[in-house]
């Protein structure tokens, strides 16, 4: 049973563009959202997080968006380098919990 | 250290055969997690230790599988008769504590079982 769904595998965005990465969750107990973004043979990288008393968090050019009546969540990239080509993992928790469940996945590649 | 690291980086091993990952957390942090990540999933958990005992483990699949931190530090995960759906990046992450809940990970170990 997936809590966390990012029902896109892949995205291509040319450089400079905006990259919008979505994240869709079923539990209303989750209260605290974090993306991490994961390059090739290397562990998840910490990117940005947001808690559910918000609906938007920003850092330099990422920017978290919050919708929790909708039970989704995007990231926005802008502008996208070629240095953003990863793949970005949304995870999700509640403070009543210890794990962190974690979506499939996207792709994203930005093209020079 | 600066980070998490994680030991082997890869392993591979035989169906039925006994292993060990081990995990050095980032000095100070007190909570630690077990992560399996298959090919084209995300993160699965395993188990989670807040000092030397484990908080939650229900993530563990069956009773192969079994992590100790017997020092509040290190942490080894065992996975005993190894079968090949075993195969898989093997992730440990730490943060400071609970309340701060921002899980920094290793690098992972790529088991995989022949």
């Amino acid at each position: 049973d997936q809590q966390v769904k990012q029902n896109s595998p892949s995205l291509s965005v040319q450089e400079g563009r905006i990259s919008i990465l979505n994240c869709d969750y079923t539990n209303s107990m989750f209260d605290y959202f974090l993306w991490y973004k994961k390059y090739p043979a290397e562990g998840p990288t910490f990117l940005i997080s947001i808690s559910s008393i918000k609906d938007k968090n920003e850092d330099g050019r990422f920017t978290v968006f919050l919708n929790k009546s909708a039970k989704h969540l995007s990231l926005h990239i802008v502008p996208s380098q070629p240095g953003d080509s990863a793949v970005y993992f949304c995870a999700a928790t509640s403070n009543t919990g210890n794990q962190f469940y974690f979506g499939t996945g996207t792709s994203l590649t930005v093209i020079p | 250290g600066a980070g998490v690291s994680q030991t082997p980086s890869n392993k591979v091993t035989e169906k039925g055969k006994y292993v060990e990952l081990r995990c050095d957390p980032i000095s100070g942090h007190t909570a630690l997690y077990w992560y399996r990540q298959s090919l084209g999933q995300g993160p699965e958990f395993l188990i989670y230790f807040q000092g030397t005992g484990a908080a939650d483990d229900s993530g563990l699949p069956n009773d192969r599988f079994f992590a100790v931190r017997p020092e509040g530090s290190v942490s080894t995960l065992k996975i005993q008769r190894t079968e090949r759906g075993d195969s898989a990046v093997y992730l440990c992450a730490s943060s400071l504590d609970p309340a701060g809940p921002t899980p920094i990970f290793g690098p992972g170990t790529r088991l995989t079982v022949l």
